[in-house]
């Protein structure tokens, strides 16, 4: 029973590669997230979407671009992958959108490394 | 200077023992507050809500303190089990959704 789970748990890839992390949630939560986790441990939000809508995007590189095809999974795509990119990818979910106070679930990680 | 701010620790206490963590957020316009557990290789999952009049769970206690901008979380008679990382993390007004955490403080509980 799964809540929120991603795919893949792990990826080594080349540098210059493109790759897609995908995520899916079962709790019926209206809001999704994609955040990142560097080598010092630091997680730091990444996009957010409220039923498919984009509601928070930090300063990414235009090379992340994140899709949701509908409001229970959403997908990262990273072109041109760099060294930096290495990091854990976490997405998460919660029940609505600009809520105070909600609960996020996160998925259990990506964990990707960029050679 | 970061938004949100912790000890890395770690935090090296035998069982039994009681525990204190602080934090300090810079940003007044702060509007909720949360602790969040992170085990070695894991996710993070929701410890705890943090109250202005402070919140108490079982063996962990938080208290927040607008005023002075910090954050704290208190565990008493420490089980192994409580060894792991923990994040604090706020959020800010108008951007509810968009969690803000620390780099966390690493507690390690031996025998």
């Amino acid at each position: 029973d799964t809540a929120v789970s991603q795919t893949p748990k792990y990826l080594v890839t080349q540098m210059g590669n493109d790759k897609s992390i995908k995520c899916e949630q079962n709790l019926g939560h209206d809001t999704m997230y994609w955040y990142k986790q560097d080598s010092k441990k630091f997680l730091k939000i990444m996009f957010s979407y409220n039923n498919k809508e984009l509601i928070i995007n930090e300063t990414v590189p235009n090379r992340f671009s994140p899709k949701s095809p509908d409001k229970a999974h959403l997908n990262l795509h990273i072109n041109s992958l760099e060294l930096g990119d290495s990091a854990v990818y976490f997405c998460a979910s919660s029940q609505g959108g600009p809520i105070l106070q909600e609960t996020q679930y996160f998925g259990p990680g990506t964990r990707l490394l960029v050679l | 200077r970061k938004e949100v701010e912790q000890d890395p620790g770690p935090f090296n206490v035998p069982e039994g023992a009681t525990v204190a963590f602080n934090c300090t957020y810079s940003n007044s316009a702060s509007q909720s507050f949360f602790w969040y557990r992170q085990d070695c290789r894991k996710e993070p999952k929701l410890l705890m809500s943090v109250y202005s009049s402070g919140n108490e769970d079982g063996r962990f206690t938080a208290q927040l303190n607008r005023a002075s901008q910090y954050i704290s979380l208190l565990i008493r008679d420490s089980k192994l089990s409580d060894s792991a990382t923990y994040l604090c993390v706020v959020t800010y007004t108008g951007t509810a959704s968009k969690l803000t955490f620390g780099t966390g403080t690493r507690l390690q509980v031996t025998l």
